[in-house]
C-alpha cells in the first residue's frame, strides 16, 4: 500500500460545478496536508496547506482533513475552464524529514 | 513566475552521456529541492540541499548528483544515462529547511534519452 493515494481521473465536470479531489494515507505521522496544481508543462504550484485537522477555506477552494479516517479533500466551487490542471495532494510530518510525501495527482478537466 | 529559475527547459541526449541541469532558487531560499516526475512514478524527491549542505535524500541513483553553490544556486548531474531517466525534472525552493508550508517549483528541465 503506498502512503498516499490519490485516483490519477480523469475527473470531467462541467463549468459552474463543485469539484470534490480526495487523497487517503497510512502514515499516522502526517500533520501537513497540502495541494497542488499543475498546469501541463508547468511545475506545480502550492494551492494551500492545513496543519492537523480540520477545514481551510480560500475564495473558491476549501481544504478538508478528517485525520480519523486518514482522508484529505480539496472542494472547488464554481469551476471554470481555466481550473483544469492535475491536482497533487502532498502531506508531510512535523518531525524528522521535512519532505512531503505526494499523490500521484488528480487530473481536472472543466468543460464550458 | 515562481521566482525559480531552471535551465534548460528542454534537453535531448544519447544514452550513456552526462548532462547538468542547472536551478536558481527563489531570492532570499536557503533550501532547493529536486524532484524528478515521469508518467508511471508521480513526483520523486530526490535531495535536497540547504544554504549549501545537503540536508536529506530521497530515491536518488547513484548516477545522480547534486550541488549548491555559495550563491545557492544549484546543480543536478546525471551521468550514464538510460532510456528510463526521460522525465520532468524540478527543482524548488523554500526559504527554510521544510517544504510543509511553503515551496515553490520551476518550470521544469524536460529531458528524452534517446
Amino acid at each position: 500500500q503506498k502512503e498516499v493515494e490519490q485516483d490519477p481521473g480523469p475527473l470531467s465536470v462541467p463549468e459552474g460545478a463543485i469539484v470534490s479531489l480526495n487523497c487517503t494515507y497510512s502514515n499516522s505521522a502526517f500533520q501537513y496536508f497540502m495541494w497542488y496544481r499543475q498546469y501541463s508543462r508547468k511545475g506545480p504550484e502550492l494551492l494551500m496547506y492545513t496543519y492537523s485537522s480540520g477545514n481551510k477555506e480560500d475564495g473558491r477552494f476549501t481544504a478538508q482533513v478528517d485525520k480519523s479516517s486518514k482522508y484529505i479533500s480539496l472542494f472547488i466551487r464554481d469551476s471554470q475552464p481555466s481550473d483544469s490542471a492535475t491536482y497533487l495532494c502532498a502531506m508531510g510530518a512535523s518531525g524528522g524529514s521535512y519532505i512531503p510525501t505526494f499523490g500521484r495527482g488528480t487530473s481536472l478537466i472543466v468543460h464550458p | 513566475d515562481s521566482g525559480v529559475t531552471q535551465t534548460p527547459k528542454h534537453l535531448i541526449t544519447a544514452t550513456g552521456q552526462r548532462v547538468t541541469l542547472r536551478c536558481s532558487p527563489r531570492s532570499g531560499d536557503l533550501s532547493v529541492y529536486w524532484y524528478q516526475q515521469s508518467l508511471d512514478q508521480g513526483l520523486q524527491f530526490l535531495i535536497q540541499y540547504y544554504n549549501g549542505e545537503e540536508r536529506a535524500k530521497g530515491n536518488i541513483l547513484e548516477r545522480f548528483s547534486a550541488q549548491q553553490f555559495p550563491d545557492l544556486h544549484s546543480e543536478l548531474n546525471l551521468s550514464s544515462l538510460e532510456l528510463g531517466d526521460s522525465a520532468l525534472y524540478f527543482c524548488a525552493s523554500s526559504a527554510t529547511g521544510s517544504m510543509n508550508t511553503e515551496a515553490f517549483f520551476g518550470q521544469g528541465t524536460r529531458l528524452t534519452v534517446v
